[in-house]
């Protein structure tokens, strides 16, 4: 059973920039998550993707932004980067059936991202 | 808005003692809740979590948790401390009947164990 793994593990940016995160979901899971994780916090629930749509979205700007293929593995997008955006993202995935989640969420090791 | 609340930023507590972090949430119907645990650089691992059933969870490295649906708490419990227990403890409850099938996540409590 293969994990719920994320790339890059760290990366830096400047202010303005945009920035592409990867998640590969755990074998046999169709549902994706991301969270904002800000240092000493919990993690923020940023959206979900089900069946390659987005199926439901946190308190983030439109300019986070996402997708996920056949495959299940998602992309978020984060677009006109800010000092603030600076955090640990987190890609969690897990298992909806017959319309409901009633299942954890299994997540990867976060990809942290650094905006100066 | 269902939500989740760690009332104590951290706890000490000294190994081979007992150890109970808190927690109490806020959701309309019944609530699935959760608790994760966070190692420094890491991403969150699960431990247990509450669908129905049993009030006493049972969940992984001897972890356990207490459902009291009176008092809206979803204490986390442990009767004796490892110094590995050391780490950052989430709870989380999920509303099942929402669209959204979001976790919410509480602010998290640093657990130290001392020697």
């Amino acid at each position: 059973e293969t994990g719920v793994t994320q790339s890059p593990t760290h990366l830096i940016k400047t202010r303005g920039q945009q920035v592409t995160l990867r998640c590969s979901s755990q074998s046999g899971h169709n549902t994706v998550s991301w969270y904002q994780q800000a240092l000493g916090q919990g993690p923020q629930f940023i959206f979900q993707y089900y069946r390659e749509e987005e199926n439901g979205r946190g308190n983030f700007p439109p300019r986070f932004s996402g997708l996920q293929f056949p495959n299940y593995s998602s992309e978020l997008n984060v677009n006109a980067l800010e000092l603030d955006d600076s955090a640990l993202y987190l890609c969690a995935s897990s298992l909806r059936l017959a319309g409901m989640n009633t299942g954890e969420l299994f997540f990867g090791e976060g990809s942290r991202l650094t905006v100066l | 808005a269902q939500s989740v609340a760690q009332p104590e930023d951290q706890v000490n507590v000294a190994e081979g003692n007992p150890l109970t972090v808190k927690c109490t949430y806020s959701v309309s119907g019944n609530p699935y809740l959760f608790w994760y645990v966070q190692y420094p650089n890491r991403g969150l691992q699960f431990l247990l979590k509450y669908i129905t059933g049993d009030n006493l969870v049972k969940g992984s490295y001897g972890f356990e948790a207490e459902f009291n649906k009176s008092q809206t708490s979803f204490h986390l419990k442990k009767p004796s401390a490892l110094v590995s227990d050391s780490a950052l403890y989430f709870c989380a409850v999920r509303d099942p009947y929402s669209s959204a099938s979001k976790i919410i996540f509480g602010s998290g409590t640093r657990l130290s164990i001392r020697p």
